[in-house]
This record gives structure tokens, C-alpha cells and sequence, in this order.
């Protein structure tokens, strides 16, 4: 079945630096979603692309979304402990509702 | 403005004993709504959907069903917990395409 990959697993990087997760699929995406989860805590909608090419951004949050809309990233410029969680991509299906949610990139943030 | 409301938030349960979580959302009519699974440091599991009341659909076959029995209301029922029911459970709810999510239930399995 359709299956979202997502890299890397684990990052942990130092207070001030950037971050970047991907996500990628083997097939062509309706949309890409993106949600934050903080340790604890539940995941949070963050921003939805559906064209291609996308770009979007959320103060130092960069969303974009591939031209041939297979995968997708969010680079977080100048990381700051608040940074700290495990951001999902997920496809979503227009019909259901129903998403398919990438593995997850959990971010760490040494001060 | 939309809530949904989890409960229990954290639950201690022996195996084989019978399990019942509740899930209701407010502010909004005939939305989708989704249980999950998230095992401790790992990503989210879809159990079951529903569109409507009395409509489940299930992902995985499991230890678990799920009950729609009002609009905003959804029920995830065991008879028998395993050990391997042990996880972080979230309820969401859409209405298009994005989901919003409860603050779930932690459930341990003794």
C-alpha cells in the first residue's frame, strides 16, 4: 500500500543550528500535511501543501513541496529548545479523511 | 471553535481485564473521527475510522473494536487486554482533510 518514508529518525543538533526532515514517496501525493508532537503531548497540525512546488513558511519554519509533489520538507532555521518534539508528514485522503502518516523525525536541541 | 475530550487520561489495567475509552468532540456535525495507536518513541498506528454513526471501518486486525453509537461520540472497547495493548491512545476528528487530535489516554497492561 501507499507509504509516506520519512528521514531521519532522530537529530539532535545544537541551540542556534538548522534542521531539516523529509519525506518521501514512491508515488505521486494529493497533499502533504505536517504535525508537530512535543514530548507528552499529542500531534499538532502545522500546514497543508497541495501544489506542486509549494513553498510555505511559519516564522523560521520552511514547508515545500516537490514539483513532482513525491516528497517534501520542513527546515527549521536557527533552532531553539521550544523546537523540541517529533514532526510527522502525513498524506491525506480527500475521500476519507484518512492519513498516512510518515514515521515521524524526532528533533533534539542541546542549549 | 471545535474541542475534543479524551478520557481517561492515564489508565493501569491487568491483562485479560475489559477496556472502554471515550472520545467526544464539540463545535462541529458529522465529522470523521479516528482512533491511534502510538507506541512509546514511534509513530501512529490507525485503528479504525468512521464517517458516520454506526459506520466502522478497521485498519488492523487486533484485540480492539470501536463503537460510534452518536454523531461526536466514539468508543474504543477490548474484552481482553494483552500486554501488547499497552501504548498512547489519540482520538481525532475531520471534517476535510485535517485532523485534530484529543490529548489521548496512556494505557499500561499489567
Amino acid at each position: 500500500g501507499q507509504q509516506v518514508m520519512q528521514i531521519p529518525q532522530y537529530q539532535h543538533v545544537q541551540e542556534g543550528e538548522d534542521f531539516t526532515t523529509y519525506c518521501n514517496s514512491s508515488t505521486t501525493l494529493s497533499n502533504i500535511q505536517w504535525y508537530k508532537q512535543r514530548p507528552g503531548g499529542h500531534p499538532v497540525f502545522l500546514i497543508q501543501l497541495v501544489k506542486s512546488g509549494e513553498v510555505k513558511k511559519q516564522k523560521r519554519l520552511t514547508f515545500q513541496f516537490g514539483e513532482a509533489k513525491k516528497n517534501s520538507s520542513l527546515h527549521i532555521t536557527a533552532t531553539q529548545t521550544t523546537d523540541v518534539g517529533t514532526y510527522f508528514c502525513a498524506e491525506g485522503s480527500s475521500n476519507t479523511g484518512k492519513l498516512i502518516f510518515g514515521q515521524g523525525t524526532t528533533l533534539q536541541v542541546k542549549p | 471553535s471545535q474541542t475534543i475530550h479524551q478520557w481517561p487520561a492515564t489508565l493501569v489495567q491487568p491483562v485479560g481485564s475489559p477496556l472502554s475509552l471515550e472520545c467526544t468532540v464539540e463545535g462541529t456535525s458529522n465529522p470523521n473521527l479516528y482512533w491511534y495507536r502510538q507506541a512509546a518513541g514511534r509513530g501512529l498506528q490507525l485503528l479504525f475510522y468512521s464517517v458516520g454513526i454506526g459506520q466502522i471501518s478497521s485498519e488492523v486486525p487486533q484485540n480492539l473494536s470501536a463503537s460510534r453509537p452518536q454523531d461526536r461520540q466514539f468508543i474504543l472497547s477490548s474484552k481482553k487486554l494483552l500486554l501488547s495493548d499497552s501504548g498512547f491512545y489519540l482520538c481525532a476528528w475531520s471534517v476535510f482533510e485535517t485532523q485534530y487530535f484529543g490529548p489521548g489516554t496512556r494505557l499500561l497492561v499489567l
